[in-house]
């Protein structure tokens, strides 16, 4: 039983690009969340897909974006790159209260 | 929004000593979890604890609701127990929010 699983592992960008995360949850698991995790913090939320619809989102702004696919797997998209991006962002799936998190991705932003 | 603090911050310890890191939050919660950061950043899910004592091992840990705390217990601490532990939290229909976390290392 594969667990969440995230691509890629290390991105680097400019500021002003756009970047696109990816994430497959768990096997069974249908609700995706995303978080940012800047270095020495805890994970901020930023927003939770459930059946292709954004349920929750974090205070987080417009130019962070997500999507929810038929097969439960979602993206993560962040335009207008700034340097304060820079962080692990990692992705949740949800099952009876528990959230079963990825590898993360580790995106830095020059 | 709730606010969730934990301590101590840092901890260190000697291979086979035990541990106690604590958990306080703000408001009523009808979700906590903890988890186990490595040094590589994945996280763990280590319990889901929203009130009473659940043992994994040697890892345990026990939730207070009514004085809004939670504690994870440490026996016999390994190498491997190294890394930052989170408590979050859910307080109604809040997403989950995480303290800033504790971090252990453990010394051979």
């Amino acid at each position: 039983d594969a667990g969440v699983t995230q691509s890629p592992t290390h991105l680097i960008k400019t500021r002003g690009q756009q970047v696109t995360l990816r994430c497959s949850p768990k096997s069974g698991h249908d609700t995706v969340s995303w978080y940012q995790q800047a270095l020495g913090q805890g994970p901020q939320f930023i927003f939770q897909y459930y059946e292709e619809e954004e349920r929750q989102r974090g205070n987080f702004p417009d130019r962070f974006s997500g999507h929810q696919f038929p097969n439960y797997s979602s993206e993560l998209n962040v335009n207008a790159l700034l340097l304060g991006d820079s962080a692990l962002y990692l992705c949740a799936s949800t099952q009876s209260g528990r959230e079963f998190f990825g590898p993360g991705t580790r995106l830095t932003v020059l | 929004g709730i606010q969730v603090e934990q301590s101590p911050p840092d901890l260190i310890l000697q291979e086979g000593a035990n541990s106690t890191l604590r958990c306080n939050f703000s408001d009523s919660v009808n979700n906590l979890q903890w988890f186990h950061q490595n040094p590589w950043g994945q996280l763990i899910n280590l319990f889901y604890i929203p009130s009473g004592t659940k043992q994994n091992g040697r890892l345990s840990a026990t939730t207070v609701a009514t004085e809004r705390y939670s504690l994870l217990y440490i026996s016999s601490s390994q190498t491997t127990d190294s890394g930052v532990y989170f408590c979050a939290v859910k307080s109604g229909n809040t997403p989950l929010v995480f303290g800033k976390g504790t971090r252990l290392s453990v010394i051979a």
